[in-house]
């Protein structure tokens, strides 16, 4: 395992359609965290797991937004309905410890373009 | 509201040079900061992590300063390289979540 990875890199939908993106984070890893990045921008947190535990969503993660990682391991992001503004690139990463100064680990992202 | 502010222009440098780049925060005091590297089409790269009791921290030719006083970090990259090109985000953060907020980035951009 040689890092965090996202399936697929690249999602090409119309709107109103539902996409499911996928990220593998490093193995041992027990956080992950899912970000949206636009372009000029800094990425922008969506939700974070800790284990199979979401203990977090900023508000940016709308109703049709919704994530899951079932067993603590690999985690989906799927948004329902999609709209052009939610043409982004979508970040996984994940980080293993106890305390707030962790390293994030970031994937490649998948990016989305809705038509 | 929290803001991050990093250089809005370009910085384009000579090889060999040293390049500067800052980070300013406004309306909240991290405990840390973090330096990532992302290249195009690519996810950030984790590069330094530096703690608000901590004045500067190096790691080759790397160099980051965190002054809480004047809410900034600069980071340095000395003999800058073309391989530097790339865009430096940072993230100043509490200890009150693990959530990053990252400021846009400055994109570097070392000529030969």
């Amino acid at each position: 395992d040689t890092g965090v990875s996202q399936d697929p890199r690249h999602k090409i939908t119309k709107r109103g359609q539902n996409v499911t993106f996928r990220c593998d984070p490093i193995s041992e890893h027990n956080r992950l965290y899912w970000y949206r990045q636009t372009l000029g921008q800094g990425p922008e947190f969506l939700t974070y797991f800790q284990n199979e535990a979401q203990l977090e969503k900023s508000r940016l993660l709308s109703d049709r937004f919704s994530a899951e990682r079932p067993k603590g391991s690999f985690s989906t992001l799927e948004i329902q309905r999609t709209e052009q503004g939610d043409s982004a690139m979508y970040l996984c990463a994940s980080s293993f410890g106890a305390s707030f100064q962790e390293t994030q680990y970031f994937g490649p992202g998948t990016r989305l373009l809705v038509l | 509201s929290q803001k991050i502010e990093q250089n809005s222009e370009a910085l384009n440098i000579q090889e060999g040079k040293t390049a500067t780049l800052t980070c300013n925060y406004t309306n909240y005091s991290p405990a840390y900061l973090q330096w990532y590297r992302q290249d195009p089409g690519r996810g950030p790269v984790f590069l330094l992590l530096i703690r608000e009791n901590e004045k500067e921290k190096r790691k080759e030719r790397l160099k980051v300063t965190f002054d809480t006083t004047l809410k900034q970090s600069l980071f340095h990259i000395t003999a800058s390289q073309p391989a530097d090109s790339a865009t430096y985000l940072c993230a100043p953060s509490s200890n009150s979540g693990y959530a990053l907020n990252f400021g846009k980035g400055t994109s570097l951009l070392v000529t030969p």
